[in-house]
């Protein structure tokens, strides 16, 4: 069974950044479809980007472009997504999601981003 | 973007009884040349992470409860809860996955009357 172990999540300033990690275990990372999704407090879920096994599609949602950067490191296990010139409005709990291509069945516990002066 | 829209957005059911929540998308998410519709279910209990039900728009995954099921086609679905438990108390959220950006339906609250 797939285990997914987020890091990263803090407290920070409008405008700063930060690098969320997610810890893969119990699967062969590298032939898993990685997502990260968030959910805002009170509110729904929102798909954020995706990374394709062998990183060679890349996606992300209108709202991240150009401020997020999701990447893998398949040697050791590990999705990243970076997160520059952050906003009030990404703040969330950040999930990190193994999929069968975009079937998103195996979800972490999350990480909490708070983005706030 | 596919505009996933959920209805209700609440719902209370008394234990034992039938739960019924909708799922409408914005265009065709029905792939015709495998003829397979590109829908999945999620339960989000209070506290917890989602939890993939049912994806393929009605094929369970495995170790969800028989009482689970999903139907639908093309733009109308509908997850069908036979006989509620307790345990069923939580968020309900349809996705399609037919084309990026991944999109999610704002969630159904289900809860016992």
């Amino acid at each position: 069974e797939v285990r997914l172990v987020e890091s990263g999540g803090v407290l920070v300033q409008p405008g700063g950044s930060l690098r969320l990690s997610c810890a893969v275990s119990g699967f062969t990372f590298s032939s898993l479809w990685m997502h990260w999704v968030r959910q805002a407090p009170g509110k729904g879920l929102e798909w954020v980007a995706d990374i394709k096994q062998d990183e060679s599609e890349i996606h992300y949602v209108d709202s991240v472009k150009g401020r997020f950067t999701i990447s893998r490191d398949n040697a050791k296990n590990f999705l990243h997504l970076q997160m520059n010139s952050l906003r009030v409005e990404d703040t969330a709990v950040y999930y990190c999601v193994s999929g069968r291509g975009w079937v998103l069945d195996n979800w972490g516990r999350g990480t909490p981003v708070t983005v706030s002066s | 973007d596919i505009v996933m829209t959920q209805s209700p957005d609440s719902l209370a059911v008394s234990l034992g009884e039938r739960a019924t929540i909708n799922c409408r998308s914005s265009q065709n998410i029905l792939y015709r040349s495998n003829y397979k519709n590109y829908l999945a279910w999620f339960q989000q209990r209070p506290g917890q992470p989602p939890k993939l039900l049912i994806s393929w728009a009605s094929t369970r995954e495995s170790g969800v409860p028989d009482r689970f099921s999903g139907s639908g086609s093309g733009t109308d679905f509908t997850l069908t809860i036979s006989s509620l438990q307790a345990e069923d108390v939580a968020v309900y959220y349809c996705q399609q996955y037919y084309s990026g950006p991944i999109t999610f339906g704002q969630g159904t609250r289900l809860e016992i009357k």
